[in-house]
Formats: structure tokens, C-alpha cells, sequence
């Protein structure tokens, strides 16, 4: 099983859809899980950290569930802006770097 | 503060040519690293340091030289390019390495270096 896994996509959604990505996980001992954002041609940018039982930043949503090791990513009423790939990304099994998914790829079309 | 800068932005090689990807940062980070991105393999690590003097392999490491010899700069070296290594390359700093309890997820990312290999 690959370190973290995500479904590709992509993801086509209208303005204002809700939209979730699910990522999974092999290190049952990762403690710290983040989810970044990727605009085309871009660097990645961090967008979000995920701690025990989850938090939220306005119209995101990040969720984890330790027993079934995913995180998930919930975008509420979604924007064109919010047009990227979202990349999952959780500790190597040292915890001297990060493991990056390959990233879930939303479009937002109005 | 610029953050983390890379040059070049774009370079075209030939098969079997050496060169070095530059990557500074200013914010006085202790850990520094190197990714690729290829399609459709997302970013693998290829290189990292966690400090001055201190270097240590990631997950794709052959064909890559790297060297830390100050805090601010972690160049990258191709030693024989091949096509295999065309690719965008990431540098990222962050304040200290991601197991730490000082906010080391939080990667910086230089705007990357497309390198094609003919």
C-alpha cells in the first residue's frame, strides 16, 4: 500500500457545489496530516493542517478518522478560484519529511 | 523577504551535461529540500537537509548531488542528465523539519525549475 493515496479526479463541479476528497494513509503511527493547494504551474502552498478529531477554515473542512485512516477535504459553496489540485500529505515513517499524495484535481466551472 | 528563490526558471539540456539547480532562502530555515514532480507521480523527495552540514537522502535520490554548506543556499547538482530526469523541480524550506514542534509542515516552495533532458 503507497504511503498516501488519493483519488485523481478530476473533480467538475458548478459554482456553489459542495465537494469532498478523500485521502488515505499506510502509517498508522502519522500523527500530523496537511492538506496544500497547487495552482497550475504553480508551487504548492499549504491550505490547511489536520489534527486529531479535524478543523475548519470557512468553506473548508478537514477530517480525520484514525480507525479508517483517511482524511478527508469538504469545500463548501465552491468558487471558481478555488480551480487547483489538492495535494494530501502526512509525515514519512521517520518524521523527517513530508509525503506528498499525487493530488486530487478540482475544476470549478460557473 | 523574497522566501525561497530558485534559478533558473527554465533550462534545456543535453543527454550526459552536468549543471546545478540554485535554491536560497531568507528566513533563516533550518530545514530545506528538494522535491521533483513529474505527471501523474505527484512530488517525490529527493534530497533534504536539516541543517548546515547536514544532508540526507529522500526517496529518489540517484542521479543527485546535494550540499549544504551554508543555511541559506541548498543547491541541487545533476551529475550526467539524463532524459529521465526532466522534470519541475521544488525546493522548500521550512523553520525546522517536519517532525519538530515549530510548525515544520509548513513548507515554503520556490516557484520551481523546469529542466527538459534531450
Amino acid at each position: 500500500r503507497k504511503e498516501v493515496e488519493q483519488d485523481p479526479g478530476p473533480f467538475n463541479v458548478p459554482e456553489g457545489a459542495t465537494v469532498a476528497f478523500n485521502c488515505t494513509y499506510s502509517n498508522s503511527a502519522s500523527q500530523s496530516f496537511f492538506w496544500y493547494r497547487q495552482d497550475c504551474r504553480k508551487e504548492p502552498k499549504l491550505l490547511m493542517s489536520v489534527y486529531s478529531s479535524g478543523n475548519e477554515d470557512g468553506r473548508f473542512t478537514a477530517q480525520l478518522n484514525r480507525a479508517s485512516q483517511y482524511i478527508s477535504l469538504l469545500i463548501r459553496d465552491s468558487k471558481l478560484s478555488d480551480s487547483a489540485t489538492y495535494l494530501c500529505v502526512v509525515f514519512n515513517q521517520a518524521g523527517t519529511a513530508l509525503i506528498f499524495g499525487k493530488g486530487t484535481t478540482l475544476s470549478v466551472s460557473s | 523577504n523574497a522566501g525561497v528563490t530558485q534559478t533558473p526558471k527554465f533550462q534545456v539540456l543535453k543527454t550526459g551535461q552536468s549543471m546545478t539547480l540554485q535554491c536560497a532562502q531568507d528566513m533563516n530555515h533550518e530545514y530545506m529540500s528538494w522535491y521533483r514532480q513529474d505527471p501523474g507521480m505527484g512530488l517525490r523527495l529527493i534530497h533534504y537537509s536539516v541543517g548546515a552540514g547536514i544532508t540526507d537522502q529522500g526517496e529518489v535520490p540517484n542521479g543527485y548531488n546535494v550540499s549544504r554548506s551554508t543555511t541559506e543556499d541548498f543547491p541541487l547538482r545533476l551529475l550526467s542528465a539524463a532524459p529521465s530526469q526532466t522534470s519541475v523541480y521544488f525546493c522548500a524550506s521550512s523553520y525546522e523539519a517536519p517532525g519538530g514542534q515549530g510548525g515544520g509542515e509548513t513548507q515554503y516552495f520556490g516557484p520551481g525549475t523546469r529542466l527538459l533532458v534531450l
